[in-house]
């Protein structure tokens, strides 16, 4: 089994849709990320957390929300989808400031 | 703010070419320097990285060179392969702050 867990892994939906992706990690790690790929704009980060009880935004944080439900569990969720939403998402994890980012296999979500 | 600039792909190269990409970084401080891959279908893997001034990272037949003067950290591989054929992004981390992507190189390999 993967380390880092994202599901769903593809999901289409409409316009004003609530879209929660989910990530689930067994690697121990205080520290999870949400990053978005688009084609030619590489990886940009969403929000991230160092712990349970710290949230923080992104260079991209508008109309995304999320919630850090335990150590192994960190949320996305996008209210109210729209098409320019439309994207690869990846979920990231890290054991220490210095150390690597471990990611998902990816969630492709696509809006309608 | 930090950034990272990286060749504009894609790369297309015959099997045992040598291998270039070639990453530049707008950093304050002392960054560390990485180099991920993603292979078709999957999520992003670390491939290399170096700490400090410098350092060369290594891993799977790739070099990367941190070079503090001229602000760079280009991707070399002597003899690539045909399943080195992947999207590969650079990266940089300051101190305790977020990772900083470039915008991917895509390589393709041919037989």
């Amino acid at each position: 089994d993967a380390d880092v867990t994202q599901t769903p892994r593809n999901r289409i939906t409409k316009t004003g849709k609530r879209i929660m992706l989910e990530c689930s990690q067994t690697k121990g790690h205080d520290r999870m990320y949400w990053y978005r790929q688009d084609p030619g704009l590489g990886l940009r980060l969403i929000y991230y957390s160092f712990d349970v009880k710290d949230i923080n935004k992104g260079e991209i944080s508008d109309g995304y929300s999320v919630s850090r439900q335990a150590q192994a569990k960190f949320s996305l969720s996008l209210e109210s989808a729209i098409p320019n939403q439309t994207a690869l998402y990846f979920c990231a994890t890290s054991d220490f400031p210095q150390g690597e980012l471990f990611f998902g296999e990816g969630s492709r979500l696509t809006v309608l | 703010g930090d950034s990272v600039t990286q060749m504009e792909g894609p790369v297309t190269l015959s099997e045992e070419a040598f291998l270039t990409i070639n990453c530049t970084y707008t950093a304050t401080g002392y960054p560390s320097l990485f180099w991920y891959v993603q292979y078709p279908g999957e999520g992003l893997q670390l491939l290399l990285k170096a700490t400090k001034a410098d350092d060369k990272g290594s891993n799977k037949g790739f070099e990367a060179t941190y070079r503090k003067e001229t602000t760079s950290f280009h991707l070399e591989k002597g003899s690539v392969q045909v399943s080195d054929s992947a999207v590969y992004f650079c990266a940089l981390r300051s101190g305790y702050q977020k990772v900083t992507f470039g915008t991917g190189t895509k390589l393709q390999v041919i037989p």
